[in-house]
């Protein structure tokens, strides 16, 4: 079955430090993936996606995420967390339909 | 930059009453789409729209359900006969092109929808 997981519900960690975010998907096709943030009432923003080609991807607010075929992950990472990037972030992954397929989300808290 | 906006923010309605939610995608993406996000659950897709019709829908985009773009901006997502089931947030999406492109899928704030 096509699914993603995000095993990390809630993350907390202090401004400056680093972050990971953790993604793992089942999908039959070659995965198209993503990486979406959602601030309290805002909508979907694109972080970052990857297609093909390079595994490492880049992507706004300094974010990166690498695509690891043999582990069937896709982690989020920033060196260095900002306040505002408390937020909560989606992993997704589409590819051989129209339908993007959601994971359940990890919501991120900054402590200053 | 472009972007796809969605009204209300905030609708409620009474049970059993139809409901139709707005969108408004990017000017030149030729796919929009629905999903849904129950409270405390994942994104859903609903549907996919190109060329007038329906792309691909899911288990859930039943006979309750319908959509249309009856203009050359908005795309609506109609719900019938509405059910308490059924308040969630409506995101809509558009894209250049469809899901099996590398263009991705660009979401609207969404619209709250509290049936009562």
């Amino acid at each position: 079955a096509q699914s993603v997981t995000q095993p990390d519900i809630h993350i907390t960690v202090s401004e400056g430090a680093s972050l990971e975010l953790r993604c793992n998907y089942s999908y039959g096709a070659t995965p198209y993936l993503f990486w979406y943030v959602q601030s309290p009432g805002q909508g979907l923003q694109l972080l970052l996606k990857y297609f093909s080609g390079d595994t490492l991807v880049q992507g706004i607010k300094g974010f990166e995420a690498e695509f690891k075929r043999s582990q069937s992950s896709f982690n989020l990472r920033k060196p260095s967390v900002h306040w505002s990037d408390a937020a909560e972030y989606f992993c997704a992954v589409g590819g051989d339909t129209d339908k993007l397929i959601f994971g359940t989300g990890t919501r991120l808290q900054v402590f200053p | 930059e472009p972007e796809v906006t969605q009204t209300p923010s905030h609708q409620v309605t009474q049970m059993g009453q139809e409901v139709i939610l707005r969108c408004v995608p990017i000017s030149n993406h030729l796919y929009f789409y629905w999903y849904r996000q129950i409270l405390g659950q994942k994104v859903e897709f609903l549907v996919s729209f190109y060329n007038n019709e329906i792309s691909e829908k899911s288990e859930i985009f039943d006979d309750q359900f319908s959509v249309e773009r009856p203009d050359g901006s908005n795309f609506t997502l109609k719900i019938r006969s509405t059910k308490l089931e059924d308040s969630a947030m409506y995101f809509c999406a558009s894209s250049l092109q469809g899901g099996r492109s590398n263009q991705p899928q660009h979401f609207g704030d969404g619209t709250r929808l509290s049936i009562l």
